[in-house]
Order: C-alpha cells, then sequence, then structure tokens
C-alpha cells in the first residue's frame, strides 16, 4: 500500500517563526488533507488539497501530485499553533486513508 | 449544527468487559471509520463503512466489532479480546473520497 512519510518529526520553534513541514507519499493520490491535533485531541481540518495551493490566515499549503510531496506553511506561530500536524492520503486504487506519522510542533513564547 | 458526535468522553473498562463506543453523525456522509491512536503515535484504522449494511476491517481489527445498521450511526465494541485497548479512538466521516471530519475521540483505559 501506500507509504506516507513526515518531516521533521519534531520542531520546537520561538513563538513568531516560520515553518514548513513535509509529507511526502509513495504513489498517486486522489486525496490529500492537512490536520492539526490539539492539545486535547482535537483533529481539525487544515486543507483538503490533493493538488495546487491554498491558503487560510497564516496558514498555507501545496501540493505537488506529479512529485508526490506537500508542504505545509504556518508564518507568525502563535503558541496556540502546538500540536501534532498529521497528513492523511488516499491512494487511486485504495478505499481508506493512511495517515502519516505527524509532525509534533511546540511554538514556546 | 452538522458534525460527528462520539460518546462517552472516558470510559474505564475492567478485564473482561466488553465495551461499546458510540459514534453519530449528521452529515449524510455514507462513509465511517473507526482509528485507533496510541500516546505519541500516529492513527491506525481499525474498520471502515462505506455504505449501510456493509463493513471492512482495517489494519489492527483484531479484538474489535462494528455494526452500520444506520446511516448515521457506527458504534465499535471492544471486546475481552483485544489484549491491549486502552487508547483514544476516533471516529470520522467522508463523502466519497473528498474531505474527512473527525469526532471529539473517546478515551478508553483499562483498570
Amino acid at each position: 500500500g501506500i507509504q506516507v512519510e513526515q518531516s521533521p518529526p519534531d520542531l520546537i520553534l520561538q513563538e513568531g517563526a516560520n515553518s514548513t513541514l513535509r509529507c511526502n507519499f509513495s504513489d498517486s493520490v486522489n486525496n490529500l488533507q492537512w490536520f492539526h491535533q490539539n492539545p486535547w485531541g482535537q483533529l481539525i481540518n487544515l486543507f483538503y488539497i490533493p493538488s495546487g495551493t491554498k491558503q487560510n490566515g497564516r496558514l498555507s499549503a501545496t501540493t505537488v501530485a506529479t512529485e508526490r510531496y506537500s508542504l505545509l506553511y504556518i508564518s507568525s506561530s502563535q503558541t496556540t499553533d502546538s500540536g501534532v500536524y498529521f497528513c492523511a492520503v488516499v491512494d487511486n486504487y485504495g478505499q481508506n486513508f493512511v495517515f502519516g506519522p505527524g509532525t509534533r510542533l511546540s511554538v514556546l513564547p | 449544527d452538522g458534525g460527528i458526535t462520539q460518546s462517552p468522553k472516558y470510559l474505564f473498562r475492567k478485564e473482561g468487559q466488553n465495551v461499546t463506543l458510540s459514534c453519530e453523525q449528521n452529515l449524510n456522509h455514507d462513509a465511517m471509520y473507526w482509528y485507533r491512536q496510541d500516546p505519541g503515535q500516529g492513527l491506525r484504522l481499525i474498520y471502515y463503512s462505506q455504505i449501510v449494511n456493509d463493513f471492512q476491517k482495517g489494519d489492527i481489527a483484531e479484538g474489535y466489532s462494528v455494526s452500520r445498521e444506520k446511516k448515521e450511526s457506527f458504534p465499535l465494541t471492544v471486546t475481552s479480546a483485544q489484549k491491549n485497548p486502552t487508547a483514544f479512538y476516533l471516529c470520522a466521516s467522508t463523502q466519497g473520497y473528498n474531505e474527512q471530519f473527525f469526532g471529539p475521540g473517546t478515551r478508553l483505559t483499562v483498570l
């Protein structure tokens, strides 16, 4: 089945800094989502982005489907951005979402 | 409001007991999913259902059972055969392969 990798595994930032999180996948996809899991465990939808670029406030995402990767950009980070960021994909043959291992982000005041 | 609800939020189970976790959605989605998350880990798929009265095993189905008698409901039973059930359980739904939405989760602890 499709493999999903995320990097870096851990990231520590000072408040106000920018960051880039990466998601690599091993096969073609027809769905890609970015989620933020907050400290209470809730998974919050950030982007549904199987291809192209989207922006929502301080966050933006780009998926280059032909090169099998997606990037999540966080600008002017805030302490509330802390948590785990997951990338999830559905390949062109499967029925299920496959999650990456996540990037744990800590934003320090 | 449209969304996914899970209950209870916290659940405690004694050794040898079966427990059932509830998941309800009012998004009119056809597909529903159950995931397990262990501390510091990612999500692993337990079971999924694409339509009513049909469901499929995921990667870690042993020790779990599900039913899908109604479109809006997808309960998960953690049986006594599940040797290490303490975990965070998340339910999700989608319409086709579009955006997946999650409930708030249930934390299960075995005493």
